[in-house]
């Protein structure tokens, strides 16, 4: 049963540029959360996406936008880097919209933005 | 005040010691909480989830959920070398999937 997987595993990005991360879920999932990680700080929630839309957003700004296909599997975009997204992007998947909602993790994608 | 309150360590225990790791929260209305593992340069790893009060345990680990000081525990028993890792807890509302973390504790067992 494979997990979480994600695409790239590391990228290096000028600032300015625009940057897709990639998600497949855990089979059987169909819920997508992303997640920033800065060094040495836990994960922050940038939005979660089920049944193809955006079901809940955090504090990020407009330049985080992300995607949901009907495989379940999702997308991350950020436009106009920024020094200050470097980060370890994590994506979450867990089934369905009722609780105890667990969330399994990918291996994160590392961005370094220079 | 954050959320989710975890003291950053690092933790430094021998082989074999229990292992008492802690969190705060602030959020009376927070219904899960949630162990993750994370190695370096790794995806956390979720552990056991916890909802409202009272004691889960899985093998060598036990979580427990204190609402009345909203404090949340995570004990290793015999820890091992391979238990070295990050370990984050988060909680997340009884609506919506959306989990906050702490900071994260970490923890070096040594051989």
């Amino acid at each position: 049963d494979a997990g979480v997987t994600q695409s790239p595993t590391h990228l290096i990005k000028t600032r300015g540029q625009q940057v897709t991360l990639r998600c497949s879920p855990k089979s059987g999932h169909d819920t997508v959360s992303w997640y920033q990680q800065a060094l040495g700080q836990g994960p922050q929630f940038i939005f979660q996406y089920y049944e193809e839309e955006e079901r809940q957003r955090g504090n990020f700004p407009d330049r985080f936008s992300g995607h949901q296909f009907p495989n379940y599997s999702s997308e991350l975009n950020v436009n106009a880097l920024l020094l200050g997204d470097s980060a370890l992007y994590l994506c979450a998947s867990s089934w369905g919209q009722e609780p105890p909602y667990e969330q399994y993790f990918g291996p994160g994608t590392r961005l370094t933005v220079t | 005040q954050k959320e989710v309150e975890q003291d950053p360590g690092p933790l430094s225990v021998p082989e074999g010691a229990i292992v008492s790791l802690n969190c705060t929260y602030s959020n009376s209305a927070f219904q899960y909480f949630m162990w993750y593992r994370q190695y370096s340069r790794k995806g956390p790893e979720l552990l056991m989830y916890t909802y409202s009060s009272g004691n889960k345990e899985d093998g060598r680990f036990t979580a427990q959920v204190d609402k009345s000081s909203k404090y949340i525990s995570l004990f290793i028993r015999d820890s091992q070398p391979s238990d070295s890792a990050t370990y984050l807890c988060a909680r997340s509302m009884e609506y919506g999937n959306k989990l906050v973390f702490g900071a994260g504790t970490i923890l070096r067992v040594k051989s």
